[in-house]
């Protein structure tokens, strides 16, 4: 069974930086292509970027509102994600989700995770 | 920069059936698939529809997913609705290898 589980949210002051992590299991982590996806409070869902598996390339994308502060790596040894998340802003609050798509059978299905909350706040 | 619209918010009886649009800015919404996400109050989301109108394993065939080229749109009808249908639903494709999604579409259901 696929599960993401991130940790490390919390409370930070604008201009500052957080590092929230997604632990994976249940596929082939290393194979896997894996995104964050945001909601602020009460909005919808905004992508927030991707980084591919090692063998395509283990190259990242970013939203536009979060390229040049946002870096998402990854570490296969430990099965785990990162968003490091730099010069953050008011309006980076929000729920930040690690999604994966992965196979069930020939088609791929997106799987979610429970979601960890960034606060940015003076 | 493609974008997905999607109506505010919709409402039915139980029982009956409802339909939520997801219209694609421009290009052809058949050129990717489409996904459907169900978020209830307080819960993360998840998918009730893969590749333009497949369900994932656990997800009643009440739920169905479609493509209309001739308006460039995706939709997701509920059948049979139940009270646990209320939730809020997305629609997903892609850009440029980038995931767009709509602003999401309240149902209620009363």
């Amino acid at each position: 069974e696929v599960q993401l589980v991130e940790s490390g949210g919390g409370l930070v002051k604008p201009g500052g930086s957080l590092r929230v992590s997604c632990a994976a299991s249940g596929f082939t982590f290393s194979n896997a292509w894996m995104n964050w996806v945001r909601q602020a409070p009460g909005k919808g869902l905004e992508w927030v970027g991707r980084i591919k598996s090692k063998t395509d390339g283990g190259t990242t994308d970013y939203a536009a509102p979060v390229k040049g502060r946002f870096t998402i790596s990854r570490d296969d040894s430990k099965n785990t994600l990162y968003l490091q998340m730099n010069s953050l802003k008011n309006e980076d609050t929000a729920v930040y989700y690690c999604v994966t798509p992965w196979w069930v059978g020939a088609s791929l299905i997106d799987y979610w995770g429970q979601g960890t909350l960034v606060t940015v706040s003076s | 920069n493609f974008m997905l619209t999607q109506p505010h918010s919709v409402s039915e009886s139980p029982g009956k059936t409802v339909t939520i649009s997801c219209t694609g800015s421009s290009g052809s919404i058949a050129s990717n698939y489409v996904q459907w996400y169900q978020q209830r109050p307080g819960s993360a989301p998840t998918t009730v529809i893969y590749e333009d109108n497949q369900r994932p394993s656990g997800v009643p065939d009440r739920f169905s997913g479609s493509i209309d080229s001739s308006s460039n749109s995706a939709s997701l009808t509920i059948s049979g609705l139940k009270t646990e249908d209320e939730a809020d639903y997305y629609c997903q494709s892609y850009d440029s290898n980038n995931q767009v999604f709509g602003g999401g579409t309240k149902l209620t259901v009363l």
